[in-house]
């Protein structure tokens, strides 16, 4: 069956812009998370969704960034105002457990890049 | 956010020569550690979640072992090949919030031929 899949799988843009990158987890997964790597560094919480529960967004690193999750499937994390700080590899993953028991299946990540 | 760290950052094997590298977590109020590899331009893919102190576990080549009463995990690969070539995560949640993994940075492990 079909993985995590994420688009787009590499993105440029200009400092100030805003982007858009898409989750769609899979299917049945009631978990969806988004973290990102920043070079050097290892995977950043960002955001968590479970069913219909309200989303923990602690981990979001300013009021820029900003996710949502449609019909408790397709999730898009949107970053505003670019930063060259930005700059990172955006993963999803999903899951039918916590990981408290059980993995997470990421999606290949989407790469930005702020020029 | 749990403070997990990997060591070393990175390492270079010969082919057929085995490896190991660790995962350290806090020990207190432990709940479960994963591995996961993550290869250039793929996925990472999960190899293992573990929950209790003294668990093994294998696949294939691969195995890890837990202590969680010290506060550490050791991943072995027996043999390896190139396409063991990769980064390896391992992740712990915190009891108060078990689905939030706090990532290590990784071990990057290349294979020479």
């Amino acid at each position: 069956g079909a993985g995590v899949s994420q688009s787009p799988s590499n993105k440029v843009t200009e400092k100030g812009k805003d982007v858009e990158l898409r989750c769609d987890p899979i299917s049945g997964h009631t978990a969806l998370y988004w973290y990102r790597q920043s070079l050097g560094q290892g995977l950043e919480f960002l955001i968590y969704f479970q069913g219909n529960s309200a989303p923990d967004k602690s981990g979001l690193p300013s009021d820029r960034f900003s996710a949502e999750r449609t019909g408790g499937s397709v999730s898009t994390l949107t970053i505003q105002r670019t930063q060259q700080e930005d700059s990172a590899v955006y993963l999803c993953a999903s899951s039918p457990f916590r990981p408290s028991t059980g993995e997470l299946f990421f999606g290949e990540g989407s790469r930005l890049t702020v020029l | 956010i749990l403070n997990v760290e990997q060591s070393p950052q990175s390492l270079h094997v010969q082919e057929g020569d085995s490896t190991n590298f660790t995962c350290s977590f806090p020990s207190s109020n432990f709940y479960a550690l994963h591995w996961y590899r993550w290869e250039t331009a793929k996925s990472p893919e999960a190899l293992f979640v573990m929950t209790l102190n003294g668990d093994e576990k294998k696949k294939g080549r691969i195995s890890a072992t837990l202590n969680t009463k010290e506060g550490y995990s050791y991943l072995y690969i027996k043999g390896s090949q190139p396409e063991d070539s990769a980064t390896y995560l391992c992740a712990s949640p915190p009891p108060s919030n078990d689905y939030k993994l706090s990532f290590g940075a990784g071990t990057t492990v290349t294979v020479r031929a």
